[in-house]
């Protein structure tokens, strides 16, 4: 079946500190991911994609993933985070032809003066 | 250019009442997408129309229906309502349907509250 998995349902940083989030893929999603991020009363905003090629992705606001396939992960990292970036993350994936996207089940990051 | 609009944005419902939901994609975007968000759930797939044709369907009961006009405006609809219908449903359009070079973009979302 198909599966996005996200290993932590809440992280807390402080400012300035480098994050990763955590996501696990089942291999009949693999064809293409998303990571999207959600702040309060709002919807989701794309934050980075992976199709092929490079395994590093770079996305806005200077999240960047890496996608690794022997692992089926697709891990979200930040160098250094910002107050602003307190919001809630979801890594998706699906398949052509299907149509819609299958999302982990979030990762609230927090972020502490 | 605008993005998803979603309307309303807030709806209070009685249980055994049926509720419309509406989305107006991103200009020149044929495909809309509906997903229900709840804290026990997540997000979970309702339905993607394309060019008026509902092209794939998640599990939800035949009280979840939905269409698409020929504007690509889409709405979406619940028959009698039950408290867990409860939730944040959020639209999304992209250009031909989800897929490797057509991303979803969201609307900010309509939360239907049943009472």
């Amino acid at each position: 079946a198909q599966s996005v998995t996200q290993l932590d349902s809440q992280v807390p940083v402080f400012e300035e500190a480098p994050v990763e989030l955590r996501c696990n893929y089942s291999s009949s999603v693999s064809v293409y991911l998303f990571w999207y991020v959600q702040y309060p009363n709002q919807g989701l905003q794309l934050l980075l994609k992976y199709l092929s090629g490079s395994t590093l992705v770079k996305g806005i606001n200077g999240f960047e993933a890496e996608f690794n396939k022997s692992q089926t992960s697709f891990h979200l990292r930040k160098p250094s985070v910002h107050i602003s970036d307190t919001a809630e993350y979801f890594c998706a994936g699906g398949m052509d032809s299907s149509y819609k996207l299958i999302f982990g089940s979030g990762t609230r990051l927090l972020v502490r003066p | 250019k605008a993005g998803v609009t979603q309307t309303p944005r807030y709806l209070i419902k009685t249980r055994g009442q049926q509720v419309t939901l509406s989305c107006s994609p991103i200009s020149g975007h044929r495909s809309v997408s509906w997903y229900q968000q709840t804290p026990g759930q997540g997000l979970q797939f309702l339905f993607e129309y394309f060019s008026e044709t509902q092209r794939n369907k998640g599990n939800f009961p035949g009280r979840f229906s939905g269409r698409q006009f020929s504007n690509s405006r889409s709405e979406m609809n619940v028959s009698t309502l039950e408290l867990g219908d409860s939730a944040l449903y959020l639209c999304a359009s992209s250009l031909a349907g989800t897929s490797r070079n057509s991303p979803l973009h969201f609307g900010n979302g309509t939360r239907l509250t049943v009472t």
